[in-house]
């Protein structure tokens, strides 16, 4: 049973606004801050949102972050081709001491 | 520019032993926690250790904790991980990372790749 559980995947036409949805438990996303990233095949994640849903610099006001509860969710707005990737949630868990992924999420542009 | 290159990885039997080491430039390497991450090719990330700025506080997951050891060296710039009692399920791409989550920078190394066979 994963720790943090996202969809497999997510899909919208150009344009459209997509959400990745990232669910966990009271000792991780209860508690502590959350972190997305992006992942295009063959290169190394980069930072999306820190903090729940603070932008580091370049990256597009379209994308945004929340928390609620022992959820959290990635937004796009303004799907475009550019933003078809995997997208992994992020989130420091209490219990077991560690840093703990979510099970990713691929989104396509239809 | 901040720069993370991994080195070390290749192909080990399983139950050997192989030691990762990353090299960082272009950041006070002395400041910040760091970490390494795998992911098999095709799969999910995976968290695997952290290290304290100063070397004095580590954090493993569990199915790596007693065969893993994570240390720095910050004279060197040099993190690194030693892997012992390797199995087929460790056979993955490693990276070394700054993250967010400890610090004020997110940098990933280009990752290499620890493959466990006979």
């Amino acid at each position: 049973q994963p720790v943090l559980t996202q969809p497999p995947s997510a899909s919208g036409t150009p344009g459209q606004r997509v959400t990745v949805s990232c669910s966990g438990s009271s000792s991780n996303i209860g508690t502590n801050d959350v972190y997305w990233y992006r992942q295009l095949p063959g290169t190394a994640p980069k930072l999306l949102i820190y903090r729940n849903n603070e932008r580091p610099s370049g990256v597009p006001d379209r994308l945004s972050g929340s928390k609620s509860g022992t959820s959290a969710s990635l937004a796009i707005s303004g799907l475009r081709s550019e933003d078809e990737a995997d997208y992994f949630c992020l989130v420091w868990d209490d219990s077991l001491s560690g840093y703990v992924f979510g099970t990713g999420t691929k989104v396509t542009a239809l | 520019e901040v720069q993370l290159v991994e080195s070390g990885g290749g192909l080990v039997q399983p139950g050997g032993s192989l030691r990762l080491s990353c090299v960082a430039s272009g950041f006070t390497f002395s400041n910040y926690w760091m970490h390494w991450v795998r992911q098999v090719p095709g799969e999910g990330l995976v968290w695997v250790s952290r290290i304290k700025s100063d070397g004095s506080r580590t954090n493993y997951a569990d199915f790596v904790k007693g065969r893993f050891t994570i240390s720095r060296d910050n004279a060197k710039n040099t993190l690194y991980l030693q892997m012992n009692s390797l199995r087929g399920d460790d056979t993955a791409f490693y990276y070394c990372a700054t993250l967010r989550g400890t610090g004020d920078l997110d940098y990933w190394g280009q990752g290499i790749l620890v493959t466990v066979s006979s």
